[in-house]
């Protein structure tokens, strides 16, 4: 079945530093990978995805990255501010446009 | 655009009530929509998925289950709540045709205390 390993669970950095965020799949079948924020008490707000037809997209400062034949992609922030504070999860798309979701990511940025 | 609600905003229930939360979508039509379950300071469960009227699928077995009466209008409901049915239960609404019908879009959730 799908499983979507996510690391680090929690990860703390200074204001102005870059964090990333690793997710492993094992559908190989999945071509779609989205990344969800979540600050506390809301609901999780889709940030950025990328499909499999490229290894990289880019919006502002942040970029996702994958790599199909390793079976894994990244979320890169850069300059890091206190409102990235939040919970990130990634996906992975399956069968019957369902999604599989990481553990979560608990970033915390340092002002 | 597209706008996804959820009611009610908070519940606070017995052991042994019934439950039933609603969650509409507005703006598109034949959505996919899914009803998930975060435990407070957990990752998002998957509980129903229905892709029409009518079409439920179940993830999980519990003692919860979801219907579709409308298009456009997600029900989740129990007969008799636990303690364990605690949490955050959030809809979530993608595109029922095209090219990206992956793509997932939450409600604001309903936070739920059995007690």
């Amino acid at each position: 079945g799908e499983n979507v390993e996510q690391h680090p669970s929690t990860l703390s950095v200074q204001e102005g530093d870059s964090a990333v965020i690793k997710c492993t799949y094992s559908d190989s079948a999945s071509n779609y990978f989205p990344w969800y924020k979540q600050e506390l008490g809301k609901r999780p707000q889709l940030i950025i995805d990328i499909r499999s037809n490229v290894g990289e997209k880019k919006d502002q400062r942040i970029a996702v990255t994958l790599n199909k034949t390793a079976k894994h992609f990244s979320l890169h922030i850069t300059e890091t501010q206190p409102e990235d504070s939040a919970v990130y999860f990634c996906a992975q798309s399956g069968s019957n446009y369902k999604l599989t979701f990481g553990k979560g990511t608990l970033l915390t940025v340092n002002p | 655009s597209q706008t996804i609600h959820q009611w009610p905003a908070t519940l606070v229930q017995p052991v042994g009530s019934p439950l039933s939360l609603e969650c509409t979508v507005e703006g598109t039509s034949n959505p996919n929509l899914y009803w998930y379950r975060q435990a407070a300071g957990r990752g998002l469960q998957l509980l129903f998925y229905s892709v029409g009227i009518g079409q439920i699928s179940s993830e999980v077995p519990q003692n919860l289950s979801a219907s579709r009466p409308q298009d456009r209008q997600f029900i989740l409901s129990s007969k008799k709540l636990l303690l364990s049915d605690s949490g955050f239960y959030l809809c979530a609404w993608s595109a029922g045709v095209g090219t990206y019908q992956e793509t997932q879009y939450f409600g604001p959730g309903t936070r739920l205390l059995v007690l």
